[in-house]
């Protein structure tokens, strides 16, 4: 079974660049979350599907970060203007249901370094 | 709301001393789901060991971690660290969602 898939795995952008970052969860996973890693502040939820359906948008990041599941296996997350401070990591995780105990399976990331 | 706490966000010790990570919650929910992650350089993270059982203790690859809700905490532990232990280890809880910790970084030192 394929695990969860990136793409692109890295990405630099000038400051103000529009960027999209493409994810697949897992075959047969409801739920989808885009997460944004960097070293002070961890691991940040930036948005949480369920079955499509979007839960959680991660409020301080809702004005330039707009995350879709257009179906069940395909999800983006657009970055619009970037800025450099938002150089990171960005993780892609999917999971049978959030509830339930399911564990997370995360992808392997896609670097973004702003300029 | 609910909450992950792991007080130590680096831990250094040598090669061969006990680990002890500790993790605590706050959350309503009387059930909860609790995990460990963990990430090593160059990858993403991934499940450790996870539990929901009061008062049990749950094993893996030579961790082991038992959930007190009495005291709301689930310490990861391993009886001798290893060199390959160094990475970075996130406590999180899953109440009516996922929450992660700040993460500590184990460093092992040979």
């Amino acid at each position: 079974d394929a695990g969860v898939t990136q793409t692109p795995r890295h990405e630099v952008a000038e400051k103000g660049q529009t960027i999209i970052l493409k994810c697949e969860p897992v075959s047969g996973h409801n739920d989808l979350f885009w997460y944004r890693q960097t070293k002070i502040q961890g691991l940040e939820l930036l948005s949480y599907f369920r079955s499509k359906s979007l839960m959680e948008d991660g409020g301080a990041f809702k004005d330039r970060f707009k995350a879709e599941m257009l179906n069940s296996s395909f999800s983006t997350l657009k970055i619009q203007p970037t800025e450099p401070k938002d150089s990171a990591v960005y993780l892609c995780a999917s999971s049978l249901e959030g509830g339930g105990g399911y564990e997370q399976y995360f992808g392997p990331g896609t670097r973004l370094t702003v300029l | 709301g609910d909450s992950v706490t792991q007080t130590e966000g680096l831990v250094t010790l040598t090669e061969g001393l006990p680990v002890m990570l500790n993790c605590t919650y706050q959350t309503i929910y009387s059930n909860p789901f609790l995990f460990w992650y963990v990430q090593h350089l160059n990858e993403s993270p991934r499940l450790l060991l996870k539990s929901f059982t009061d008062n049990k203790r749950t094993e893996h690859q030579g961790f082991h971690a038992t959930l007190h809700k009495s005291s709301s905490s689930f310490h990861l532990q391993k009886s001798s660290a290893q060199l390959s232990d160094s990475a970075l280890y996130y406590c999180a809880l899953n109440a009516y969602k996922v929450i992660f910790g700040k993460g500590t970084h184990l460093h092992v030192l040979p």
